[in-house]
Order: C-alpha cells, then sequence, then structure tokens
C-alpha cells in the first residue's frame, strides 16, 4: 500500500536557519505529493505540490523537488522565520482511480527568535 | 470565498453516547473528503463523496460511523455509539474537480470520556 515517512519532530530552529524537513514515500504508480501547514490552532493549508518527477513546487519561500529515484520530496527553506512555526504534513495522492490523500504523521517545527 | 467549515469546533461526550459532526464544502465543490487524525498518528482518510454519491469509503473503521451528504451539499459524519478510540480530531476537505488540491476545514476535536 502507500506510505509516507517524514523526519519525527520536533524540530526547533533559530530564526534565519536553513530548515529541511525529509520526506520520504511509498507508492504504487505516479503519485502526486504535496506538503501541507497547520498553524496553530488552525486546519491544514497546502503549501505546495508536485505532480510529476523533477517537479518542484514552490511558496512562501519553501520549496520540495519530487525526486522519483529516491521517492522523496524533502522540504526546505533557506531561512525560516519565527512565523514559520506549525506542523508540517508531507502526503501523497496515488491517483490510481483514488484521490485520497496519504499523510506523514507531521513534524513540528518551532522557531525562536 | 468562504472556506471549508466544520461544527462544533469541540465535541466532549460520553463513551456510548453519540455525535455528529457536520461540514460544509466550499461552494461549489463537488468533492467532499473525511479524514481524522487519532492522538500520536497519522491523518487518515475515511471516505470521498462525489455529490451525494459515495466514492470511496475504504478508509470508514467500522460501521459505527455514517456518512451522509443529501443534496450533495454538506455532509455529516455520525458516530454511534462513540467508543473511547473514536477520539481525535476529524477534517473535512473539498475540492472541485477529482485531482484538484484539497482545501481543508479547521476540523473537530472529538474527545470521548
Amino acid at each position: 500500500g502507500n506510505s509516507v515517512t517524514q523526519m519525527e519532530g520536533p524540530v526547533t530552529l533559530s530564526e534565519e536557519a536553513f530548515l529541511t524537513i525529509n520526506c520520504t514515500y511509498t507508492a504504487t504508480g505516479y503519485p502526486s505529493l504535496f506538503w501541507y501547514v497547520q498553524y496553530p490552532g488552525e486546519g491544514l493549508q497546502l503549501l505546495l505540490k508536485a505532480t510529476k518527477a523533477d517537479d518542484k513546487g514552490s511558496n512562501k519561500g519553501f520549496e520540495a523537488t519530487y525526486r522519483k529515484e529516491t521517492t522523496s520530496f524533502h522540504l526546505e527553506k533557506g531561512s525560516v522565520q519565527v512565523s514559520d512555526s506549525a506542523v508540517y504534513f508531507c502526503a501523497l495522492r496515488s491517483g490510481a482511480g483514488s484521490y485520497q490523500l496519504t499523510f506523514g504523521k507531521g513534524t513540528k517545527l518551532s522557531v525562536i527568535p | 470565498e468562504a472556506g471549508v467549515t466544520q461544527f462544533p469546533s469541540h465535541s466532549v461526550i460520553e463513551k456510548g453516547q453519540t455525535v455528529t459532526l457536520r461540514c460544509d464544502p466550499i461552494s461549489g465543490h463537488d468533492n467532499l473528503y473525511w479524514y481524522r487524525r487519532v492522538m500520536g498518528k497519522e491523518i487518515k482518510f475515511l471516505l470521498h463523496f462525489v455529490k451525494e454519491s459515495k466514492q470511496d469509503e475504504s478508509g470508514m473503521p467500522n460501521n459505527r460511523f455514517l456518512a451522509e451528504r443529501t443534496g450533495g451539499t454538506y455532509s455529516t459524519l455520525k458516530v454511534q455509539p462513540a467508543e473511547l478510540e473514536d477520539s481525535g480530531v476529524y477534517f473535512c476537505a473539498s475540492s472541485q474537480d477529482l485531482g484538484q488540491p484539497q482545501h481543508f476545514g479547521d476540523g473537530t476535536r472529538l474527545s470521548i470520556l
């Protein structure tokens, strides 16, 4: 079956530090890949997506590249801000006749001034 | 444009009682999804409606859970009778077309005592 593995948190960084949250997946076919973010007290928001190999999704300074050879979709940001403190979820949609999302466990990021 | 709205935001009930969660999708979105996150676990898919029809209910845990979407607008998820292991956060999401990104609500936190 489909699965997503992302690095366990929590992750604590100082403001302006470089961020990487690792995500690897197992899926049949050619999945679409997503990063969702959940800010405190809010619901999930789509942060970025990639639908095919070598695509790079980007938004709000965050980037992730769909790497089929390593089945990975790592999230990066060059300089984090306090406002980036949130829980980040990696997810996939297999697209093989199913439109459900399969999520990782989430990684809590705390950015301190 | 109003986002996905879920009611209530928090519900506390005793084991054996009945609870009904409601989701109002974004207007015009034919696709509606239910997910839940139990403590410490991944967000898991429950089911997917296309308009009023159940497209995929492979994630429904057991027959104590009943989802409806009469008229193809809002949806309800009823748990009867509730058990302790049903505690968690229930998320609803919607998308305009199949394959489009899913927009999530803020979730309903369900606590079973």
